[in-house]
């Protein structure tokens, strides 16, 4: 079965700029979450959707936004890109908004130049 | 943002030896968890702890949730080079339909053949 898949794997972007990241939850998972993981540091809360409903937010600005397709699938969306936003992302999947047993993808690195 | 305190910050040890760490939190938890993480590499559950006092095994490693809830431990047993990476832990209290994982601050595990 796979796994979490988040795409694109690595991306540069310019200050200003805007970013679109993309996440698969494992086949019947229905609630996604969006980490920031900056270099050094443990995973920050950014989001979580269950059932296409956003059930939780982070201390981010409303610069980061997201989203969940009926497919389960999520989006998240960076609006001008500032240096500090320079990051993996990691995406976690997991099978009921119950359930706390997480399974992350293995990321986006984001880096802003 | 919030992080827990995992201690040690780093660990230098020899293939066979055991490993001890530990993480704090100042506040209660209803589930501890326990990731490792790679390089370039999203986290990879270790185990997952639910009920304070709970002592739980996956192989070589075992955690331990805290009677207080504000701590847990993991321990690995008879070293391997491929133990090599970060593990962080990360509490989460399920609540008003949110998973919300806190990550700890690391710790980094290097095994010298």
């Amino acid at each position: 079965d796979a796994g979490v898949t988040q795409s694109p794997t690595h991306l540069i972007k310019t200050r200003g700029q805007h970013v679109t990241l993309r996440c698969s939850p494992i086949s019947g998972h229905k609630s996604v979450s969006w980490y920031q993981q900056v270099l050094g540091q443990g995973p920050q809360f950014i989001f979580q959707y269950y059932e296409k409903e956003e059930r939780g937010r982070g201390n981010f600005p409303d610069r980061f936004s997201a989203r969940q397709f009926p497919n389960y699938s999520s989006e998240l969306n960076v609006n001008a890109l500032l240096l500090g936003d320079s990051a993996l992302y990691l995406c976690a999947s997991s099978g009921i908004t119950g359930s706390t047993e997480a399974f992350f993808g293995q990321g986006t690195r984001l880096t802003v130049v | 943002g919030q992080q827990l305190n995992q201690s040690p910050q780093s660990m230098f040890i020899q293939e066979g030896e055991d490993v001890s760490m530990n993480c704090t939190s100042s506040s209660i938890f209803n589930t501890w968890l326990w990731y490792k993480q790679d390089p370039g590499e999203g986290p990879v559950l270790l185990i997952a702890l639910y009920k304070a006092g709970e002592l739980t095994s996956n192989g070589r490693l075992t955690a331990q949730f805290g009677i207080t809830r504000k701590d847990s431990f993991l321990n690995i047993s008879a070293s391997i080079p491929s133990d090599v990476g970060i593990y962080f832990c990360a509490g989460e209290n399920y609540g008003g339909a949110t998973n919300k994982l806190i990550f700890g601050t690391g710790t980094l595990l290097a095994v010298q053949p």
